[in-house]
């Protein structure tokens, strides 16, 4: 059964610093990993989603790296805003079932103006 | 990206009645669509996949006749929570993609209250 963890669970930071999220899964056998930002009491937004065969995807200030091997994603944000205050969710698919998608607990990210 | 659009984004009722939530892919065609349930500071719940033309399926524990869902085009899902009961005040979303398998494009949510 697949596992994903994200660490740190929160993480509050000055604006302008950059900083990492990380995500981790138990099963390496992959179809997709996909990033979303969750602002409180809102949907999911997609940011960026990672293909199996992909090893980073980039959409203006985040990087989205994944090593299937190690069961491990990092989502980097480059000079982070207090507009990026909200919670990351990684979810990883293993396969095109309903089942095949498996959510991390997030992480709550504050930036400091 | 595409859009899913839910509505309505928030409902407060009264125990026993029965609340619907409409889900709508608003620029493309689904034939899947997914219903989450959400509470407070925790990940998401996959309730039930909905599927156009034929029966939603449920995953463990959720009720079938309390959670009704009504897939009947192919950009509409519904989902009624009937009788419903303060024990279902929730953050309810849904999903879909275009293709199987291929990127998740959510909704904004719906926060059901249940008085």
């Amino acid at each position: 059964k697949q596992e994903v963890t994200q660490i740190p669970a929160a993480l509050s930071v000055p604006e302008g610093e950059n900083l990492v999220l990380n995500c981790s899964f138990t099963d390496s056998a992959i179809y997709n990993l996909q990033w979303f930002r969750q602002d409180p009491g809102k949907g999911l937004t997609s940011l960026l989603l990672i293909q199996s065969s992909q090893r980073e995807q980039t959409s203006g200030r985040l990087n989205a790296s994944l090593d299937k091997s190690s069961g491990r994603s990092t989502l980097y944000i480059a000079a982070s805003q207090p507009g990026d205050s909200a919670t990351y969710l990684c979810a990883v698919r293993t396969g095109t079932g309903r089942r095949a998608l498996t959510f991390g607990s997030g992480t709550r990210l504050q930036v400091q103006p | 990206g595409a859009v899913v659009s839910q509505h309505p984004s928030w409902v407060i009722c009264k125990s026993g009645t029965s609340v619907k939530i409409e889900c709508r892919s608003l620029d493309f065609q689904a034939t899947t669509m997914f219903w989450y349930r959400q509470f407070p500071k925790q990940s998401l719940m996959l309730m039930a996949t909905s599927n156009e033309g034929s029966k939603a399926t449920y995953e463990q524990g959720v009720e079938k006749d309390k959670f009704l869902i009504n897939h009947a085009s192919l950009t509409l899902s519904t989902l009624t929570v009937t009788s419903a009961h303060p024990e279902d005040s929730s953050f309810y979303i849904c999903s879909a993609s275009r293709l199987a398998g291929g990127e998740l494009f959510f909704g904004e949510g719906s926060r059901l209250t249940v008085l």
